[in-house]
């Protein structure tokens, strides 16, 4: 039972660099989305996509850029990468059916420093 | 739009001691309201859920939480916590909205739940 897969674990990155953090779900759940995590800040939506070709921004989209060529991968994007994006980027999905009442499955995690 | 504030960002208690953790939201529509459990260098998962029905609702591990409409909160309880208890712990809401909120969720701050032997 492999779930919600992220990759990598752990990265450190300089200012003005690019990084995908990959997301994969053996689920075969539509709803896909991506959050970031900072400390007594709970967690921020940042994009979020309802099926394969289809994804729209969250609450702090700023600086990232997602794609959604499959049911399974949902990769996020950093292009320049900021000190401010220094972050835990959780990963999760869940079962469209019953619309919104369904839980999120969470990966866990990628810990992302930008120096 | 939602908001969720958690009143407590830690917790200390002592093993068998009872907990509250507390969850109030603000909606100008009807939510759904979740807690998750995070424990060390892990993803979260759902621990409990109020959907509608009975407003207690109780989870496997010993957890429950009651939905007050009136108080819009949702509190968190146990009445004797242990060891492996110690996580960090999320109230979040989503918007019952007919599956058009797609199941975005807005979440909490956090509490850290520390139980000491």
């Amino acid at each position: 039972n492999a779930g919600v897969t992220q990759t990598p674990k752990f990265r450190i990155l300089k200012i003005g660099q690019s990084m995908t953090l990959q997301c994969t779900q053996d689920m075969n759940h539509n709803y896909m989305y991506w959050y970031r995590q900072d400390p007594g800040m709970g967690l921020k939506l940042i994009y979020y996509s309802v099926g394969a070709g289809i994804t729209d921004k969250g609450e702090v989209p700023n600086g990232y850029n997602v794609s959604r060529s499959t049911t399974e991968d949902f990769p996020l994007r950093l292009e320049l990468a900021a000190p401010s994006q220094t972050s835990v980027y959780f990963c999760a999905s869940s079962y469209s059916g019953q619309g919104a009442t369904q839980p999120q499955h969470f990966g866990d995690g990628t810990r992302l420093s930008i120096l | 739009a939602q908001s969720v504030t958690q009143l407590d960002s830690q917790v200390p208690v002592f093993e068998e001691a009872p907990v509250e953790l507390r969850c109030n939201y603000s909606s100008s529509v009807s939510v759904y309201l979740f807690w998750y459990v995070q424990y060390p260098n892990q993803g979260l998962q759902l621990l409990l859920k109020y959907l509608s029905g009975s407003t207690l609702v109780e989870s496997i591990n010993g957890f429950e939480a009651e939905f007050n409409k009136s108080q819009t909160s949702f509190h968190l309880r146990k009445p004797s916590v242990h060891i492996s208890d110690t996580a960090e712990y999320f109230c979040a809401v989503t918007p019952n909205a007919g599956g058009t909120s797609y199941g975005k969720l807005t979440f909490g701050q956090g509490t850290i739940l520390t139980v000491h032997p």
